[in-house]
């Protein structure tokens, strides 16, 4: 079956850095998505990667190896706007998006 | 990037009634749109392709019959909860894959569903 593990939730303090992983087995692979969502609210795009490696994007980072089945979604100095739910999704085979079940990220001042 | 837009944003409907939920594409055409139900603190689960002048396609386990899609042109694409009941309450999200590419997916608001 498929599958896309990441962590349920976790906490960091304002200012630092918090690494959100992710874990796949998936039919096949057309890239992975991080995604930021806050309650109530649809998805919104943070990044893709479809090749090995690290995609930097402002405070954000994404990294994967395709070989581990791993991605990480990397936050730099967090604000407390950062505080939502992070889902990870991969697009499989047939195109289609798998999603994790999301990390819901809590800021503290 | 490419804009969705789905509404209602929230509805609250009375046990036994329908209600029709529209997500379209604005600036750009999309042949397949997909519809997602999320509950509370859960991913996003995956009820339906759409597909542009064809039948959806539906997930095992989604009752084609209570939640009817209509894809009757490349920029509009609606959901129809039917003889809604509380249990179907839920926030409905539809999504569209980029044109440019056939990856990145741009969602709707989503929609809030009450059933009372």
């Amino acid at each position: 079956g498929q599958n896309i593990d990441q962590p349920t939730e976790m906490t960091a303090t304002e200012g630092a850095i918090v690494q959100i992983n992710c874990t796949y087995q998936t039919s096949g692979f057309n890239g992975l998505f991080w995604y930021q969502q806050h309650a109530g609210e649809a998805p919104t795009f943070l990044s893709y990667n479809v090749l090995d490696g690290l995609e930097e994007k402002g405070r954000f980072s994404s990294f994967l190896s395709r070989s581990k089945g791993y991605s990480y979604l990397l936050l730099k100095e967090l604000q407390m706007k950062d505080s939502a739910s992070y889902l990870c999704a991969v697009l499989d085979s047939n195109y289609q998006l798998i999603w994790g079940a999301g990390t819901k990220l809590i800021i503290k001042p | 990037g490419a804009v969705v837009s789905q509404h209602p944003s929230r509805v609250i409907c009375k046990s036994g009634t329908s209600v029709k939920i529209e997500c379209r594409s604005l600036d750009f055409q999309a042949t397949t749109m997909f519809w997602y139900r999320q509950f509370p603190k859960q991913s996003l689960m995956l009820m339906a392709t759409s597909n542009e002048g064809s039948k959806a396609t539906y997930e095992q386990g989604v009752e084609k019959d209570k939640f009817l899609i209509n894809h009757a042109s490349l920029t509009l694409s609606t959901l129809t909860v039917t003889s809604a009941h509380p249990e179907d309450s839920s926030f409905y999200i539809c999504s569209a894959h980029s044109p440019d590419s056939n990856t990145e997916a741009f969602f709707g608001q989503g929609t809030r569903l009450t059933v009372v």
